[in-house]
């Protein structure tokens, strides 16, 4: 298997604009979770998805994101309007919690808003 | 909530020093607890992990003890290199039907030859 699958893998917009950030997971992982890392906050979990049904997403900052999962196989977030404090990396991570050993990590979107 | 809490980095060491990366945590019921390190312009890799309480986890010369008694995982490693230059991560799952992982902050390491 390829890992999980993130892209693009920077993204550089303008504030204002809608942007949309792709995940693959691991093949047979049954959770998937959106992280955002800034220096300031460190590693904030967002939303979790389970068998592709989101089961948490206390941690999405405001209406402005957004997170689907229509498959097992693929899930987006989408922040829109962008504005430049959303300014950071932003992981995916797929997980086989009946078979709990590890989460596996995608490298990360860089996103620049300016 | 779950909690974790690391000491603040950088952590500055030579080559070969010895390497103490504390972390605390804060959980009800019985969590796992694991190390994750990332290198510069990557991803989070899981680097050790223990389940249960007394549990030693270990890879590539890193150790770290789940202590119930103290609530803590600290990550040591007898002898670091130069390669070791990262950010750790500790962090803990709850354990529940629907795990989350709850990270800390991160601490960063630099080791210089």
């Amino acid at each position: 298997d390829a890992g999980v699958i993130q892209s693009p893998r920077h993204e550089v917009t303008e504030m204002g604009q809608e942007v949309t950030l792709r995940c693959k997971p691991i093949s047979g992982h049954n959770s998937l979770f959106w992280y955002r890392q800034t220096m300031m906050r460190g590693l904030e979990l967002l939303i979790y998805f389970n068998n592709n049904v989101p089961i948490d997403d206390s941690g999405m900052p405001e209406d402005r994101f957004s997170a689907k999962m229509p498959n097992a196989s693929f899930s987006t977030l989408k922040i829109q309007p962008s504005e430049p404090r959303d300014s950071a990396v932003y992981f995916c991570a797929s997980i086989n919690t009946g078979l709990y050993t590890e989460a596996f990590f995608g490298q990360g979107t860089r996103l620049t808003v300016v | 909530g779950d909690s974790v809490t690391q000491m603040e980095g950088p952590v500055t060491l030579s080559e070969e020093a010895f390497l103490t990366i504390n972390c605390t945590y804060t959980a009800t019921g019985y969590p796992s607890l694991f190390w994750y390190v990332q290198y510069p312009g990557e991803g989070l890799q899981l680097l050790l992990k223990a389940t249960k309480a007394d549990d030693k986890g270990s890879n590539k010369g890193f150790e770290a003890t789940y202590r119930k008694e103290t609530t803590s995982f600290h990550l040591e490693k007898g002898s670091v290199q130069v390669s070791d230059s990262a950010v750790y991560f500790c962090a803990l799952s709850d354990g529940s039907g629907y795990s989350t992982l709850t990270f800390g902050k991160g601490t960063m390491l630099l080791v210089s030859p």
